[in-house]
């Protein structure tokens, strides 16, 4: 079974500035999908940015960026320039790419709680 | 383009009754997955649904069922609620057989068993 780890229960960040959240996972799978989300206090879950595994290239979307160490099964997030929005919740999920039943189903970590200052 | 849609948004319930959660899934999506995300935690998958058959289950008691309609929308029952029930259940839509897709999730429904 895959298990998330994320052991940042509460990071802090300056507006304009920069911050890392971190993501271990353990799988035996080489093909797989790995996800941030964010939940604000709306509760919606909202799809920040993706990784597939086969990809060297790190995922990029705006000021968010991830650090994907495929060998060190580690996937971290990167948020530039932050703002008072990015204030939330923040999930790591993994996802299977196997093409069946399993393949939508996701494992999430116990998340990151991000808060913004002024 | 409507995303996914749950209902009730809140609702209270006692010990030991029933409670019945829906869910419409984001237009064009078949697949329909369920989520328990207890305060503080993170989502726990309960169990997913794709031509109206249980595809997959996480680690949830026998209390926890669920079905889905022609139209792909979706119901979770949950039968003798425990206090430890609490919790917001989160439904996701995703389309079958493209591993590679976006799963949307609705906003949830926050139950609270007293």
């Amino acid at each position: 079974a895959q298990t998330v780890t994320q052991s940042q229960p509460e990071m802090s960040v300056q507006e304009a500035e920069t911050v890392t959240l971190s993501c271990t996972y353990d799988t035996s799978e080489s093909d797989y999908y790995l996800f941030w989300y964010k939940q604000p206090p709306s509760r919606q879950m909202i799809l920040v940015i993706r990784q597939e595994a086969y990809k060297q290239q790190n995922a990029t979307e705006n000021r968010f960026s991830v650090n994907f160490q495929k060998a060190a099964k580690s996937f971290s997030l990167k948020i530039s320039d932050s703002q008072l929005g990015d204030a939330a919740m923040y999930f790591c999920a993994y996802r299977s790419s196997l093409n069946t039943g399993t393949a939508s189903k996701l494992t999430f970590g116990t998340g990151t709680r991000l808060q913004v200052t002024l | 383009d409507a995303g996914v849609t749950q209902s009730p948004t809140h609702l209270i319930k006692t010990r030991g009754q029933q409670v019945t959660l829906r869910c419409s899934p984001k237009s064009g999506h078949d697949t329909v997955s369920w989520y328990q995300q207890a305060l503080g935690q993170g989502p726990q998958f309960i169990f997913q649904y794709y031509e109206e058959e249980e595809r997959q289950r996480g680690n949830f008691p026998d209390r926890f069922s669920g079905h889905q309609f022609p139209n792909y929308s979706s119901e979770l029952n949950v039968n003798a609620l425990l206090l430890g029930d609490s919790a917001l259940y989160l439904c996701a839509s995703s389309l079958q057989g493209i591993s590679g897709n976006t799963i949307y999730f609705g906003e949830g429904s926050w139950l609270t068993v007293v």
